[in-house]
């Protein structure tokens, strides 16, 4: 069966540290991956997406994901963060070859918050 | 601008009522869903539609129910059925299989 495990519901880091919110999935085909930020009480938005080529993505705001395939993994990075930054973080994944109406798997999500 | 807005922003239920919570998109996205979000508990899906006038079960989907007459509108009704029904509610649309989904801002439910 597919699913996938965000390994930390909370992580706090101080403004300017480096921070990563972990992301495995399983599934035995081909995956699209995406992490999407929550602020309060407000919808997902798109933070970035890894469909096909460089195994490396990132976001306009300093984010970056690598997938690594043999690890199964999709974890997300950044050098330095902000406390605009604070915010719940989701990973999602859904599965190649599926119709539009096909199912995204959603982690549990990781409620990042930035210490001054 | 494109995308996808849901009212209202917050809605109280009596007990033994039906409500219904509105979802357009301007997207011209095939498929449309529905999650719920309780905290801790990320989101679960209760209904989603591919085409208009067909739709499928979540996770989730007693106590609830969908219609889906136009492409631009998925509209929920969460029935007198449903128990325990405050929590956030998102919907969500996309263009295909390979692409992300795009959610409206959602609605907060709550009984009175």
């Amino acid at each position: 069966a597919q699913s996938v495990t965000q390994l930390d519901s909370q992580v706090p880091v101080f403004e300017e540290a480096p921070v990563e919110l972990r992301c495995n999935y399983s599934s035995s085909v081909s995956v699209y991956l995406f992490w999407y930020v929550q602020y309060p009480n407000q919808g997902l938005q798109l933070l970035l997406k890894y469909l096909s080529g460089s195994t490396l993505v990132e976001s306009i705001n300093g984010f970056e994901a690598e997938f690594n395939k043999s690890q199964t993994s999709f974890h997300l990075r950044k050098p330095s963060v902000h406390i605009s930054d604070t915010a719940e973080y989701f990973c999602a994944v859904t599965f190649t070859g599926y119709s539009s109406a096909s199912k995204i798997i959603f982690g549990s999500g990781t409620r990042l918050s930035i210490r001054p | 601008d494109g995308g996808i807005t849901q009212s209202p922003k917050y809605l109280f239920r009596k007990e033994g009522q039906n409500v219904t919570l509105s979802c357009e998109q301007n997207l011209n996205h095939d498929a449309m869903y529905w999650y719920r979000q309780d905290p801790g508990q990320g989101l679960r899906l209760i209904y989603y539609s591919q085409i208009v006038n067909d739709f499928q079960k979540g996770d989730i989907a007693e106590g609830y129910s969908v219609s889906r007459e136009k492409k631009e509108s998925f509209p929920l009704t969460v029935t007198s059925a449903q128990k325990n029904p405050t929590a956030f509610y998102l919907c969500a649309s996309r263009l295909d299989g390979g692409q992300p989904q795009h959610f409206g801002d959602g609605t907060r439910l709550s009984i009175l």
